[in-house]
């Protein structure tokens, strides 16, 4: 049973434009999630979170927006730039100390 | 402060042999996490120590699988008798607190583990 779900294995967008990673999640303990980006061969790398008691969070080019009725979160880049171009994993936490991860997206930003 | 280091980077072993593997978290950090990724999956939690105590075990640490942090520090991940199934990459992570909760998840690169 997946608990945190993304649905687009892949995405492609052009430099400059915006990039939006989607994430869902079915159990409603979780109330803090996380977005890491990977590069192949190393660790995730933590990018951005916002927790339950908040709709949106932003971090430069990074924004996070939580819809919690309908238990979905987005990750917005803009602009996005070639360097981008990673596997991003959303995260949810809650109830326990673990993280739970999605499947992961992979994004690719094309000059 | 280097990061999160795990050794080794890389590790083939064959089967029914046991295997084990050194975490070294960011320095002063109380909490260590064991995570495995599959090809094609995210990262599934595996265990958890605060300090040197181990809090939380997920159902995926069999009883071939154990893992230690003896003074506090470093944690080892050992093994025994390994399985094709057992492939995988071993992520550590590790994290602080700051305030009243703790800080995100700092990964290391992982040791890429292939059974044959």
């Amino acid at each position: 049973d997946q608990q945190v779900k993304q649905n687009s294995p892949s995405l492609s967008v052009q430099e400059g434009r915006i990039s939006i990673l989607n994430c869902d999640y079915t159990n409603s303990m979780f109330d803090y999630f996380l977005w890491y980006k990977k590069y192949p061969a190393e660790g995730p790398t933590f990018l951005i979170s916002i927790s339950s008691i908040k709709d949106k969070n932003e971090d430069g080019r990074f924004t996070v927006f939580l819809n919690k009725s309908a238990k979905h979160l987005s990750l917005h880049i803009v602009p996005s730039q070639p360097g981008d171009s990673a596997v991003y994993f959303c995260a949810a936490q809650g109830g326990s100390e673990k993280l739970v991860f999605g499947k992961g997206t992979k994004l690719t930003v094309n000059p | 402060d280097t990061g999160v280091s795990q050794n080794p980077r890389h590790k083939i072993t064959k089967r029914g042999q046991n295997v084990t593997f050194r975490c070294d978290p960011i320095s002063e950090h109380n909490r260590l996490y064991w995570y495995r990724q599959t090809l094609g999956q995210g990262p599934e939690f595996l265990t958890y120590f605060q300090n040197e105590a181990q809090l939380e075990k997920s159902r995926l640490l069999s009883d071939r699988f154990s893992a230690e942090r003896p003074k506090g520090s470093f944690s080892t991940l050992e093994i025994q008798r390994t399985e094709q199934g057992d492939s995988a990459m071993y992520l550590c992570a590790s994290s602080d607190r700051t305030g009243t909760r703790w800080t995100e998840a700092f990964f290391g690169q992982g040791t890429r583990l292939t059974v044959v």
